[in-house]
């Protein structure tokens, strides 16, 4: 079945360092990918997204490249502040009703 | 702003005290859904209507059930609540077709006693 991999955490940075949280997918057919972001005691919310190969989602100066090539969905972002520490979790939509499917998540702190 | 809703924020119940969590959108999405989560892991799906047609996962405890009486509203009732049961749980909301993106509410804290 469709799955998502993404890497352990937690991972800790110092503020304006450069951050990549690798995320890899199996899939049949052409899924939907998805970064969602979850601060301390909230809810999730979107991120970014990729509908197709080779789509780049952006926002609030995170990235990721849909690459089909690898099966990958990595999140960069070029330069972490405090306020990013939360929990990130890369997912895609699968299943005959397009359920997303999440990975385990990855807690991120950035240290001032 | 369009947005879903969750009420209340934080709940707390005795074991086998029969409980309800409830869930608004004024997105007037197709699809809602109720997720459960646990400290430190993902979201894990319970059930989603699509319209007026419930869709339960295989491996959802029947101690949970959903209502949805129209498009604004859906309910997660939690028949006879035990200590494994405490978990955040989120609604999130979707329209028909498209990207398949859902929109997710701020989450019901259960503590259950």
């Amino acid at each position: 079945g469709d799955s998502v991999t993404q890497m352990e955490g937690p991972v800790t940075l110092s503020e304006e360092a450069f951050l990549t949280i690798n995320c890899t997918y199996t899939a049949t057919g052409y899924p939907s990918l998805f970064w969602y972001v979850q601060y301390p005691g909230e809810g999730l919310q979107l991120l970014l997204k990729a509908t197709k190969a080779d789509d780049k989602g952006s926002n609030k100066g995170f990235e990721a490249t849909y690459r089909k090539e690898t099966t990958s969905f990595h999140l960069e972002k070029g330069s972490v502040q405090v306020s990013d520490s939360a929990v990130y979790f890369c997912a895609l939509s699968g299943g005959s009703q397009g359920n997303l499917i999440f990975g385990k998540g990855t807690k991120l702190s950035v240290k001032p | 702003d369009a947005m879903v809703i969750q009420n209340p924020r934080y709940q707390v119940t005795q074991f086998g005290k029969p409980v309800t969590l409830s869930c608004s959108q004024t997105l007037n999405h197709n699809v809602m859904y109720w997720y459960q989560q646990k400290s430190s892991q993902a979201p894990k799906l319970l059930f989603h209507y699509y319209d007026k047609d419930f869709n339960n996962e295989a491996d959802t405890p029947d101690n949970f059930q959903s209502r949805r009486p129209n498009t604004s509203f859906c309910f997660l009732d939690i028949r006879s609540p035990g200590l494994g049961d405490a978990a955040m749980y989120l609604c999130a909301t979707a329209p028909a077709g498209g990207s398949y993106e859902q929109y997710f509410g701020p989450g019901t804290r259960l503590t259950v006693t």
